[in-house]
């Protein structure tokens, strides 16, 4: 069955790095091509980061970088500020019957 | 990005159905796809499915293949997800978003609350 499992929750302090795993089930690993991650915050409707794996959206912050190795898609978001402090979420395209979010996690900015 | 803007809030009873339209302010999605996308409270992002605008042709998650259609009026620019019969459990916010692969326009979400 498919799945993308991602940490429940992380946490760091300002300034700092951290990185978001996205990990594919064993099945799905060939297909894990199509790799976006978003953020949310409370009572917002979510907004893109990073599609394709690594491709940035024009107008989001340099401090968000995504990267695949293998089953693992990862988002790394670099100099941590208060506002970074929201829920994410890994989703991939990858099949017509493998389509789906990562359960998310929550970022708290101590 | 596209504006895309949601209908409004809706309380429907068990068994009954729900229409939650997606209108696209700026008439720019002839070419495009509209992803619905549901959030349960406290929870995650859930993928229903989509339809291309162009040529209507749409897909389901499996989860809800019987019970959701999908459908798109060009001349007003919107595009309609229906819900039936609900159940309880499809108490969620609905969003629609643009895109197939990644989801570069979201709209607002709108709020359907499934109670006796």
């Amino acid at each position: 069955q498919s799945a993308l499992t991602q940490p429940a929750s992380v946490s760091a302090s300002p300034g700092q790095s951290i990185t978001i795993s996205c990990t594919a089930a064993d099945s799905d690993i060939d297909s894990f091509q199509f790799v976006s991650w978003y953020q949310q915050h409370p009572d917002k409707a979510p907004k893109v980061l990073i599609f394709d794996v690594s491709e940035r959206p024009s107008g989001v912050s340099s401090r968000f970088s995504g990267s695949k190795s293998g089953d693992t898609a990862s988002l790394t978001i670099s100099g941590l500020q208060a506002e970074d402090e929201a829920d994410y979420y890994c989703f991939s395209y990858i099949t017509t019957t493998a389509v789906l979010f990562g359960g998310g996690t929550k970022l708290t900015v101590l | 990005q596209v504006r895309l803007v949601q209908s409004g809030a809706e309380v429907k009873k068990p068994g009954s159905s729900v229409k939650v339209s997606c209108k696209n302010l700026d008439f720019t999605l002839t070419n495009s796809y509209i992803t619905w996308v549901r959030q349960s409270p406290g929870h995650g992002l859930e993928w229903m499915g989509w339809i291309n605008i162009y040529n209507r042709k749409t897909l389901f998650a499996q989860m809800f293949q019987d019970r959701v259609t999908m459908t798109t009026d060009s001349s007003t620019a919107t595009v309609n997800m229906e819900l039936s019969p609900l159940i309880f459990e499809d108490t969620a916010v609905y969003y629609c978003a643009r895109g197939i692969n990644w989801f570069d326009s979201w709209g607002q979400g709108t709020l359907v609350t499934v109670s006796s």
